[in-house]
């Protein structure tokens, strides 16, 4: 099992564009999961779906948008970068109680 | 709302001792707990978690962590030290009342730094 993936490993984008960060898992998890890690703060959840066609917001969706059209896929949309949304951005993915993470996407927003 | 504390930013310790990283939370429920390890430029690995039952629990690279319901802590220890332990921890902590997609609350991180 290749567990979590994320693709792009690094990514710079200029204010106002838009991309999507991409997460896969092959492990037939029902939840999955997208975090932020900022210095000083810890991983902050951005959103979070139970299952395949749910998704729900977690503590700073603003910015962001999300779907999950299947269980292997939870990709993560930036409508707008802006210079806030520079962070590392991690996927997870879980089936009881604990979580497992991908290698995670550094994105710098100029 | 629940919150977990990590009242360290970073623990020094010397290769072969015993090493202690500190962890409080706070849930309306019973809590799950949660250790993560970061290596640099790596994901969160899964050490160890408390769900229910032994205060003592057991994880991966001769970790444990001690569940004090009274204290209301979960602190991650390791009887001796080594250098490839140094890393970046993470508490984390859910209520046992919420739903199957297990929303987590992580600390802000303690860098352990273990030397020769």
């Amino acid at each position: 099992n290749a567990g979590v993936t994320q693709t792009p490993k690094f990514q710079v984008l200029k204010t106002g564009q838009s991309m999507t960060l991409q997460c896969a898992q092959d492990m037939n998890h029902n939840s999955m999961y997208w975090y932020r890690q900022d210095p000083g703060m810890g991983l902050r959840l951005i959103y979070y779906s139970a299952s395949e066609g749910t998704t729900d917001k977690g503590e700073v969706p603003n910015g962001y948008n999300v779907s999950r059209s299947t269980t292997e896929d939870f990709p993560l949309r930036l409508l707008s970068a802006a210079p806030s949304q520079t962070s590392v951005y991690f996927c997870a993915s879980s089936l009881s109680y604990e979580q497992y993470f991908g290698p995670g996407t550094r994105l710098t927003v100029t | 709302a629940q919150s977990v504390a990590q009242p360290e930013d970073q623990v020094n310790v010397a290769e072969g001792n015993p090493l202690t990283v500190k962890c409080t939370y706070s849930v309306s429920g019973n809590p799950y707990l949660f250790w993560y390890v970061q290596y640099p430029n790596r994901g969160l690995q899964f050490l160890l978690k408390y769900i229910t039952g032994d205060n003592l629990v057991k994880g991966s690279y001769g970790f444990e962590a001690e569940f004090n319901k009274s204290q209301t802590s979960f602190h991650l220890k390791k009887p001796s030290a080594l250098v490839s332990d140094s890393a970046l921890y993470f508490c984390a902590v859910r209520d046992a009342r919420t739903g199957t997609a297990s929303k987590l609350t992580f600390g802000t991180g303690t860098r352990l730094q273990v030397t020769l």
